[in-house]
């Protein structure tokens, strides 16, 4: 299985903000990686798939980034409904695999 | 619109087993696969299996490997997710998510609780 780790697992900033996120994953695989926004009571959200494109509908100040191993969300500029958990998932390979998540606190 | 709904909270006792239902609607059925994820209370997402609505291939993580059983109805567009042998560790938040091929989960149903409770 393919083991996604994602740091930091906390993370606290404040309102216009960048904010970067990082996965690793425990062998390369293609870009078959995607995020996933969860806030609290509600189902995931897809923001970016295939490692870099935006989902549509998500705002531009969203980004993926990173290949192989080692996968980044940005959040160019954080607003007030960003604060929330982020996944990253492996679909390369079955079983799918998701990262243990990032919250994005207020700071 | 696209959307997944799915079937309303459950509590069960240890030993039991659950039956989730998810229905879709707004797109055609039977051309894109179904996968479950759940969630523990104040944890991560945990990929269980997935269906192929055509035909009913499935396909589970191996810990779930003769306790879940994936179904799909083509008739109601609704997929199915049973788990026996219910325990404790079982508590979860159920969650059905529609894959398209290349892009992940893009669409998901708004989750069943389900408790399990002696």
């Amino acid at each position: 299985d393919i083991q996604m780790t994602q740091s930091p697992s906390t993370l606290s900033a404040s309102v216009g903000d960048r904010v970067t996120i990082t996965c690793r994953a425990s062998q390369s695989f293609d870009n078959w990686l995607a995020w996933y926004q969860q806030k609290p009571g509600k189902a995931p959200k897809l923001l970016i798939y295939k490692a870099s494109s935006l989902e549509s509908g998500v705002p531009s100040r969203f980004s993926g980034s990173g290949s192989g191993t080692e996968f980044t969300l940005t959040i160019s500029s954080l607003q007030p409904d960003d604060f929330a958990t982020y996944y990253c998932q492996q679909y390369n390979n079955y079983p799918w695999t998701f990262g243990q998540g990032t919250k994005v606190e207020i700071k | 619109q696209v959307q997944l709904v799915q079937s309303g909270a459950e509590v069960k006792k240890p030993g039991a087993s659950v039956k989730v239902s998810c229905k879709a609607s707004g797109y055609i059925f039977i051309t894109y696969h179904m996968h479950w994820v759940r969630q523990a209370p104040g944890q991560g997402l945990e990929w269980m299996g997935i269906i192929n609505p055509s035909g009913g291939s499935t396909r589970y993580a191996q810990k779930f490997q003769g306790r879940v059983t994936m179904t799909g109805d083509t008739s109601t567009s609704t997929v199915y997710m049973e788990v026996s042998s219910l325990r404790s560790e079982d508590t979860a938040v159920y969650y059905c998510a529609r894959e398209v091929a290349a892009y992940g989960l893009d669409v998901w149903g708004q989750g069943t609780t389900v408790t399990v409770s002696s």
